[in-house]
């Protein structure tokens, strides 16, 4: 079955280090990669994603992801983190199969950014 | 542009009592979805729909659980009767594209459900 993977569940970090958040998917077909956040308070919401192309995306605030499709990770990363930054990330999937499209989600990491 | 709706925002319940969480989409959007998300994990797919036609229910426990979308715009979820292991966020999506091709969806601020 299709699994997405995210290793690191609890990241602490002050403001202006870099991030990098791990995912990892085991499925080797084609797929659409996607990072959502959830800030405190509110809903999911689209920060970045990849279909084709360029491997490195740019997503919002700041934001970009790096697609290595030869060790099935799609790791984001940011160079300085502020305290807004401060949320709940989700790495998730889009497996195609047949005609089936199904969006598989990561268990998340919860980014805490000290000021 | 509104986005997803979805009511209640908390909901408190004994075992064995029924529950229903409604949800309405984005304007336009014809797919819908209903996720579950148990703390400390990420959502997980309960059913999906194109318009009032389910077209991917098989992770939908179907004992307990039933959805509808009459008239293909909002959606009900309905849990009876509800059990302690179902306490959980109940999300609703909504996406512009058929099967939810581009992978955008567009999230409600969801329901808590706590089963005591």
């Amino acid at each position: 079955a299709q699994s997405v993977s995210q290793h690191n569940h609890h990241v602490i970090l002050s403001e202006a280090a870099s991030l990098e958040l791990g995912c990892n998917y085991s499925y080797g077909g084609t797929v659409n990669l996607f990072w959502y956040v959830q800030y405190p308070g509110q809903h999911l919401q689209l920060l970045l994603k990849y279909f084709s192309g360029d491997p490195l995306v740019k997503g919002i605030k700041g934001f970009e992801a790096e697609f290595i499709k030869s060790k099935f990770s799609f790791n984001l990363r940011k160079p300085s983190v502020q305290w807004s930054d401060t949320a709940e990330y989700f790495c998730a999937v889009t497996l195609f199969s047949g005609s089936a499209r199904q969006l598989t989600f990561g268990s998340g990491t919860q980014l805490t950014v000290l000021p | 542009e509104a986005g997803v709706v979805q009511s209640p925002r908390y909901k408190i319940i004994e075992k064995k009592q029924p529950v229903a969480f409604w949800c309405n989409p984005i304007s336009g959007h014809n797919t819908l979805y209903w996720y579950r998300q148990n703390l400390g994990q990420g959502p997980e797919l309960l059913i999906r729909y194109e318009n009032e036609e389910a077209v991917d229910d098989s992770q939908l426990p179907k004992d307990r659980f039933s959805a509808e979308r009459l008239k293909g715009v909002d959606s009900t979820l309905k849990i009876q009767p509800a059990e302690l292991g179902d306490s959980a966020v109940y999300l609703c999506a909504s996406s512009l594209e058929s099967g939810g091709a581009s992978g955008e969806l567009f999230f409600g601020e969801g329901s808590r459900l706590t089963v005591l």
